[in-house]
């Protein structure tokens, strides 16, 4: 089936530097999201985003956060500084059409803040 | 409190039991999906839902929006089945800000 798929798998980095999180979405699909699960809890819908602009956004979307896709490149989640609070793992998605279609994940990228 | 009520929280079967498990949404919705997440973490897509009855090999899925529940029937279960299926609504038409369930965590012994 489809396939999503999210680099690297694991991150290790220290608190307050930078760190970008990389997605390629199925190739025709047209909406992209990022959803964050810390370990043991409940995944959480983070932003989503289409045609180049960010459409809606949680209260876990923080300053520090941004998205963005480039033509023909990764759909990106970057977040400056990084806080030890911002552990987990973040899922991407995609979907063709929004609200109407299967969503599509990625195997989430495992960030870890020391 | 908890929009998406997931039951039970866990379930262990021995191989060739049935399954049954239950999504109940405290809000209206617009659609929901049931997820399988692997042990190691990633997310399948087993059905997107919205209302009805969906047959996919030993899995069905029936959601009745009107009484904003929805059910997983796993029948002739299989090791390779454990893990944990999460329920996830979308409360807002054209959305996709999915709110998940805590899941249910089902162990197949052989």
């Amino acid at each position: 089936g489809p396939k999503v798929l999210q680099i690297p798998s694991h991150q290790i980095i220290d608190m307050g530097q930078m760190v970008t999180l990389n997605c390629d979405p199925v190739s025709n699909h047209l909406y992209f999201y990022w959803y964050k699960q810390i370990l043991g809890q409940q995944m959480e819908f983070l932003v989503n985003f289409y045609n180049g602009k960010v459409m809606e956004k949680s209260k876990l979307f923080k300053d520090q956060f941004s998205v963005e896709r480039p033509d023909g490149s990764y759909f990106t989640l970057k977040i400056q500084p990084t806080a030890l609070e911002d552990s987990a793992v973040y899922f991407c998605a995609s979907s063709l059409v929004q609200g109407d279609e299967r969503l599509f994940f990625g195997h989430g990228t495992k960030l870890s803040v020391l | 409190g908890q929009q998406v009520q997931q039951s039970p929280a866990s379930l262990v079967l021995q191989e060739g039991e049935n399954a049954e498990l239950q999504c109940n949404f405290s809000t209206s919705l617009n659609s929901m999906q049931w997820f399988y997440q692997r042990p190691g973490g990633s997310l399948v897509s087993l059905f997107y839902n919205p209302s009805g009855t969906k047959q996919s090999g030993r899995l069905t899925s029936t959601t009745v929006i009107k009484e904003r529940r929805s059910s997983l029937h796993i029948s002739s279960s299989q090791t390779t089945d454990s893990g944990t299926y999460l329920c996830a609504m979308d409360a807002s038409s054209g959305s996709w800000q999915l709110i998940f369930g805590s899941g249910t965590q089902l162990t197949v012994m052989p």
